[in-house]
């Protein structure tokens, strides 16, 4: 099945610092990915939609100026954690689907653990 | 969203059958019954999906109500491997096949006995 990798998977940052978080589809061109964050014990949050090529769509509640996604190429998406502080600690997942198929399923990275001290 | 409900947990016993329900009464006529499962300290995976008809794939069975207020995926023989968090998600039709998201309940959470 097709593959979507994230980089790096375990990340320890100081608070005030930012993280940036990539997202890659390795056998497929993916113009959509989806970022979701995960707290212990909890279901997986959307948080915000990226398209290739144009803006973000976020979530309600979701500050798009602390959160920056780029979905520069076909095939990676970046999320950065800007000025990171302990409350950012969170698993953050990402999604993939292939091109514009309707009801394909949805591929996710492995996650990434942030921990802001 | 059509919203989705599932058991907070359940057991089974290694190399017996699991059944998962899930209930969707508010489900409408196009929304697809996607089903992904998450191990721990991972991304979710894809299990199955289906619209009316039962559904078989390497992994399980998903078993649709006539009605479709309700799904059932069935794991044939439950190993050690399959303990994680099954998450029954309804997911839209979009006729612009894209932006479609996933709406993640709590889930189900299996443990597997030995």
């Amino acid at each position: 099945g097709a593959v979507v990798s994230q980089h790096p998977s375990r990340v320890i940052c100081k608070s005030g610092t930012s993280v940036k978080i990539e997202c890659r589809s390795l056998d497929f061109q993916a113009t959509t990915m989806f970022w979701y964050r995960q707290f212990p014990k909890q279901s997986l949050m959307l948080m915000a939609t990226s398209n290739e090529g144009s803006k973000a769509t976020y979530e309600q509640g979701v500050e798009k100026d602390k959160f920056l996604i780029n979905h520069a190429s076909l095939t990676l998406s970046t999320l950065t954690v800007t000025s990171a502080h302990p409350e950012d600690s969170s698993f953050y997942i990402c999604s993939a689907r292939e091109g514009n198929v309707m009801n394909t399923e949805a591929f996710f990275g492995q996650g990434t653990r942030l921990t802001v001290v | 969203d059509a919203k989705t409900t599932q058991p907070n947990s359940m057991e089974s016993n290694e190399e017996e059958p699991v059944h998962l329900p899930c209930n969707h009464s508010t489900i409408s006529g196009t929304d697809y019954i996607h089903w992904y499962r998450q191990l721990p300290s991972q991304g979710p995976e894809y299990v199955i999906h289906g619209l009316t008809s039962n559904v078989n794939n390497r992994m399980a069975s998903l078993a649709i109500a006539e009605d479709r207020k309700s799904s059932t995926l069935i794991l044939h023989r439950a190993t050690l491997r399959d303990a994680a968090v099954y998450y029954c998600i309804l997911r839209a039709a979009n006729t612009r096949g894209s932006n479609y998201k996933l709406t993640f309940g709590k889930g189900t959470l299996l443990t597997v006995n030995p």
